[in-house]
């Protein structure tokens, strides 16, 4: 079952914050994060793992609540290279071969 | 290191031809996955490889074959194409599970006329 992402869409101002958030229905061993720009494929930012620490890739950073089934995606002072599409991607409970990605949701970072 | 080749970039394709989208990899990974995206779909999975010999289907499987013969490749097959399968095509690879992520290839966009 597809994970749902929350906002849909988000405008910024450069060096606004913002939070993406990511639901599961099941339970989570692990969240990926990818960020994909207009034209391009998508690249990986980084994976927080079940009793892992928050992450951090440049000024963005994650956390994930097992309990919950959560993760959120935050972007601290955001940058015109921010812009973009991101993608959640949570694996099962025990570790999963597949990895079955949200909707995404859609930054548009403006000067 | 040349990381996820695919191949060929764009395709445009008449309803009820077949096609084969390929896929390299060049990084040793046992995990490759075969996706596409369409507006407002996000990437949806369509078939994946746990290591050569072994494939499974993903979220959207139908009319695409897969088969993984060696480590390195994992074509994707397209038997009677119908419009319903214009998208973007990606496939993407990862060592394992756990810590790593996928590398996805620079994607194949199909038109079927």
């Amino acid at each position: 079952q597809q994970p749902v992402q929350s906002p849909q869409a988000v405008i910024l101002r450069e060096g606004e914050d913002a939070v993406i958030n990511c639901s599961s229905s099941k339970a989570l061993y692990s969240v990926h994060w990818y960020r994909q720009k207009h034209g391009e494929a998508p690249v990986f930012l980084m994976i927080l793992l079940k009793g892992g620490e928050q992450k951090g890739h440049e000024k963005i950073s994650a956390s994930f609540n097992e309990k919950k089934q959560q993760s959120s995606l935050y972007l601290t002072a955001s940058q015109l290279s921010y812009s973009g599409t991101y993608f959640c991607g949570p694996e099962a409970q025990g570790g999963s071969e597949k990895l079955v990605f949200g909707k995404g949701t859609k930054l548009t970072v403006n000067p | 290191n040349a990381g996820v080749t695919q191949t060929p970039k764009f395709q445009v394709l008449k309803t009820g031809q077949s096609m084969t989208l390929q896929c390299a990899q060049d990084m040793n990974h046992e995990y490759m996955s075969w996706y596409r995206q369409d507006p407002g779909m996000g990437l949806r999975l369509i078939h994946y490889s746990v290591g050569a010999g072994i494939t499974d289907q993903g979220e959207v499987p139908n009319g695409y074959n897969v088969s993984r013969s060696t480590t390195e490749d994992f074509p994707l097959r397209l038997l009677s194409a119908a419009p319903s399968q214009t998208s973007v095509y990606f496939c993407a690879s990862r060592l394992g599970t756990g810590v790593y992520g996928y590398t996805f290839g620079s994607g194949t966009r199909l038109t079927v006329v």
